[in-house]
């Protein structure tokens, strides 16, 4: 099955820098990456996905490229603001299945400091 | 609904005791799913309905675990006999028609066994 690695495990910034999270999948059949923003107590919501066919995708200060060849890709995050501070994760799914079951990585707890 | 709803949000269970965690979907989402999600990691699929048809339940850790969505709206998640190791975050999410598309996490069910 899908194993999906992610890194680093927490990461420390202060406001206004970027932040880069970066992830790997193992299996060559998974075609949609989202990426989860989980507060503390709260569910995940997503903040961005990318499908496979696509190299890149921007919304505003967030960004994801994808690495089909090295089977990687990275959530961008650009002018980080202390709400940004939370635990993001990463997610592949297989086109196999013909429904979208998601191999989460372990997560990234990021905080921004003012 | 306006969103995932999932009850109760909180449960102590006595190792021994059946619970039954119960999951109301997005109107109109066909797909749901469960996930469990341990302390400080990411959350792990455990079974997967498209309407009323249970269509993976590879995920499940034991046959003590049992979901059913009798009507392909509601859902619920049971497990008998509960053990320490099932203290968890338990995570339901919808999804709209189709591969690939977002999936809606409802707030969880954190169950505690002692």
């Amino acid at each position: 099955g899908e194993n999906v690695e992610q890194h680093p495990s927490t990461l420390s910034v202060q406001e206004g820098d970027s932040a880069v999270i970066k992830c790997t999948y193992s299996d060559s059949a998974s075609n949609y990456f989202p990426w989860y923003k989980q507060e503390l107590g709260k569910r995940p919501q997503l903040i961005i996905d990318i499908r496979s066919n696509v190299g890149e995708k921007k919304d505003q200060r967030i960004a994801v490229t994808l690495n089909k060849t090295a089977k990687h890709f990275s959530l961008h995050i650009t002018e980080t603001q202390p709400e940004d501070s939370a635990v993001y994760f990463c997610a592949a799914s297989p086109s196999r299945l013909g429904y979208s079951t998601l191999t989460f990585g372990k997560g990234t707890m990021l905080l921004v400091s003012p | 609904g306006a969103g995932v709803s999932q009850s109760p949000r909180y449960k102590v269970a006595k190792r021994g005791q059946d619970v039954a965690l119960r999951c109301d979907p997005i109107s109109g989402h066909v797909s749901l799913f469960w996930y469990q999600q341990a302390l400080g990691q990411g959350p792990e699929f455990l079974t997967y309905f498209q309407n009323e048809a249970q269509l993976d339940k590879s995920g499940l850790p034991s046959d003590r675990f049992f979901a059913e969505r009798p009507e392909g709206s509601v859902s619920t998640l049971k497990i008998q006999r509960t053990q320490q190791e099932d203290s968890a975050v338990y995570l339901c999410a919808s999804t709209s028609p189709g591969q690939n598309t977002e999936a809606f996490f409802g707030q969880g069910t954190r169950l505690t066994v002692v």
